[in-house]
């Protein structure tokens, strides 16, 4: 079945650092990808996502790019704000259609941005 | 306008007890989703209604979980004789027919002591 492996946390950053957190996936026919962020005491919610091969999503200063040939679609920040602080979650939809656009999760990746 | 809302947010109850959570998804919003969050874990697929067709049910661990969904509304996920495996936090998400972004609600958060 669909997979999707995140690098594990916790990331530790000083403000004005580049953040890459990684992903990569498995799944048969082509996915969509997503990128979910849940900050502290909040609900989930989209950060940005990408449809087909060589998208670039982007929101709030993030991007991912989707990588077919590397199965990858990994998260990137050039300069990091403490209001970033938060767990970030990689997701793929099934292509099925039948299947709706349910959505399988990485494990989650918490960053903390200090001062 | 209104977001996806769940109660109760926390929910404590013994081993062995039955626990209803209720999801109200957004107004409109033909597709929801139920999801369980284990602690320090991802996030896994439950069961997917759209419309009136069949629900998806695939996700759900075992016979004593269920779901019901009254038309396009409210959602009732029920865990019968609760485990303490079953302890997480369960979240709803909603989305248009068409669209891929799914609006998830804050959770309830159960503990099965």
């Amino acid at each position: 079945g669909d997979s999707v492996t995140q690098m594990e946390g916790p990331v530790t950053l000083s403000e004005e650092a580049f953040l890459t957190i990684n992903c990569t996936y498995t799944a048969t026919g082509y996915p969509s990808l997503f990128w979910y962020v849940q900050y502290p005491g909040e609900g989930l919610q989209l950060l940005l996502k990408a449809t087909k091969a060589d998208d670039k999503g982007s929101n709030k200063g993030f991007e991912a790019t989707y990588r077919k040939e590397t199965t990858s679609f990994h998260l990137e920040k050039g300069s990091v704000q403490v209001s970033d602080s938060a767990v970030y979650f990689c997701a793929l939809s099934d292509s099925n259609k039948a299947a709706g656009n349910k959505l399988t999760f990485g494990g989650g990746t918490r960053v903390l941005v200090k001062p | 306008g209104a977001g996806v809302s769940q109660s109760p947010s926390n929910k404590v109850t013994e081993k062995g007890k039955d626990v209803e959570l209720r999801c109200d998804p957004i107004s409109g919003h033909t597709a929801l989703y139920w999801y369980r969050q284990r602690l320090g874990q991802g996030l896994e697929f439950l069961i997917y209604f759209q419309g009136n067709s069949a629900p998806d049910k695939s996700g759900l661990p075992s016979d004593r979980f269920s779901a019901e969904r009254t038309g396009e509304s409210v959602s009732t996920l029920t865990i019968q004789r609760t485990q303490q495996e079953d302890s997480a936090v369960y979240l709803c998400a909603s989305s248009t027919n068409r669209a891929y972004e799914q609006y998830f609600g804050p959770g309830t958060r159960l503990t099965v002591t």
